[in-house]
């Protein structure tokens, strides 16, 4: 069956660093899109960054530019969100997700989540 | 950008009642509309894909329907499995934007 494994979530400082990490399986993984969105305490879902079946292609939400790299790793079957100079406003839960083909799609798995808590 | 707007932010209703729940662009766009539902404590799940397609296994109470700036999804017979937060989603270009969720209660 399908699954999205997320982890790397923790307790940071404000202005450190953190990588997360999406293991998939049970697709063929180098067929589809993969995402992150996040979901602060008690809000809404919050779409973050893209990246395409072949890694060609990423895009970013303007909240994150510049300070979120995502990446993709097609012979592990995993996908990376590496976030830079973290604020308090960037605790949530982080969500990858996989498109429901290669096409820009809808998502049609979502993983558990992986806690991202930054605080002093 | 286009800004996806929910409409009502919460709502509360009882067993059996027909629930509507809008969602406006702040400007048109094909169709590539999505509604999720995420109960409390679980992770979001489609319901519905291109404004009005049901997903597998998705119980027919759920409908979805609209296109250019406003969709409508509609739960035609609220049951208490059906608590949680909604949410329509614009796909298929950047940004892939949320609307900000309707809560859904029982009365």
């Amino acid at each position: 069956q399908v699954q999205l494994v997320e982890s790397g979530g923790g307790v940071v400082q404000p202005g450190t660093s953190l990588r997360l990490s999406c293991a998939g399986s049970g697709f063929t993984f180098n067929n589809h899109g993969i995402h992150w969105v996040r979901q602060a305490p008690g809000k809404g879902l919050e779409w973050l960054a893209v990246i395409s079946y072949n890694g060609n292609s990423k895009y970013y939400a303007d909240s994150v530019k510049g300070r979120f790299t995502i990446s993709r790793d097609n012979s592990k079957n995993t996908v990376y969100l590496q976030m830079y100079s973290l604020r308090a406003e960037d605790t949530a839960v982080y969500y990858c997700a996989k498109e429901w083909t290669n096409a820009d799609d809808y998502f049609d798995y979502w993983g558990q989540g992986t806690l991202v808590t930054v605080s002093s | 950008d286009i800004q996806m707007t929910q409409s009502p932010s919460s709502l509360s209703a009882s067993v059996g009642d027909r629930v509507t729940i809008t969602c406006r662009a702040s400007q048109g766009f094909n169709n590539y509309l999505a509604w999720y539902q995420q109960k409390p404590g679980k992770v979001p799940k489609v319901l519905i894909s291109a404004a009005s397609t049901l997903q597998s296994g998705v119980p027919s109470r759920f409908s979805g329907s609209g296109s250019g700036t406003d969709f409508t999804l509609t739960i035609s017979s609220l049951q208490p499995e059906d608590v949680g937060t909604y949410y329509c989603q614009k796909y298929n270009s950047v940004p892939w934007t949320f609307g900000q969720g309707t809560k859904v209660e029982l009365k």
